[in-house]
């Protein structure tokens, strides 16, 4: 079965500072990956997605992220962070089956410093 | 941009009552899902509705979950008879095809008491 992992349950970065959140994933074939943001009350917004090709993939907000396959992982960074990045981020994997359900990681809390 | 619409944004309801979630997806698109999240938990699937039917469905989603799509644009989440561990927010999420990413509605937060 497949299954996603964040390592980090909560982040403090300061505002400015740059941010990675890490994602590892576990499925037999090469998944489809995604990363959401979840503001405090808010729905999933999604940021970027990686389905093949380039393994450096480019996102809203200015957020972008690494396929990895040797290390089966879907880092998400930002160069230099803003206050209102504060949110939940989920990495997401698919699985391309009946259904196509997306199976989550746990989530990555940021707190953005001043 | 197209959105997914989510209608009420809360529900308080006691246990025992029917609750019906109701959302519109996105006009074109053919998947439908609905996923909770329990406060403090990961977002979990329930269920997939393809075709005017389920085509995939999780544990959570016993005999007490429902869903429908009466009328060609809304897509209903119907829980029979709530249990107080059924507080969640509810998400509903529709995507175009088989390679296009999820988009989410912003949420219902159900609360049992």
């Amino acid at each position: 079965a497949q299954s996603v992992t964040q390592p980090d349950i909560h982040i403090t970065v300061s505002e400015g500072a740059s941010l990675e959140l890490r994602c590892n994933y576990s499925y037999g074939a090469t998944p489809y990956l995604f990363w959401y943001v979840q503001s405090p009350g808010q729905g999933l917004q999604l940021l970027l997605k990686y389905f093949s090709g380039d393994t450096l993939v480019q996102g809203i907000k200015g957020f972008e992220a690494e396929f990895k396959r040797s290390q089966s992982s879907f880092n998400l960074r930002k160069p230099s962070v803003h206050w209102s990045d504060a949110a939940e981020y989920f990495c997401a994997t698919l699985r391309q089956a009946a259904g196509n359900k997306l199976t989550f990681g746990g989530g990555t809390r940021v707190l953005v410093k001043p | 941009e197209p959105e997914v619409t989510q209608t009420p944004s809360h529900q308080v309801t006691q246990m025992g009552q029917e609750v019906i979630l109701r959302c519109v997806p996105i006009s074109n698109h053919l998947y439908f899902y609905w996923y909770r999240q329990i406060l403090g938990q990961k977002v979990e699937f329930l269920v997939s509705f393809y075709n005017n039917e389920i085509s995939e469905k999780s544990e959570i989603f016993d005999d007490q979950f429902s869903v429908e799509r009466p009328d060609g644009s809304n897509f209903t989440l119907k829980i029979r008879s709530t249990k107080l561990e059924d507080s969640a927010m509810y998400f509903c999420a529709s995507k175009g095809g088989q390679g296009d990413g999820y988009t989410f509605g912003s949420g219902t937060r159900l609360t049992v008491v």
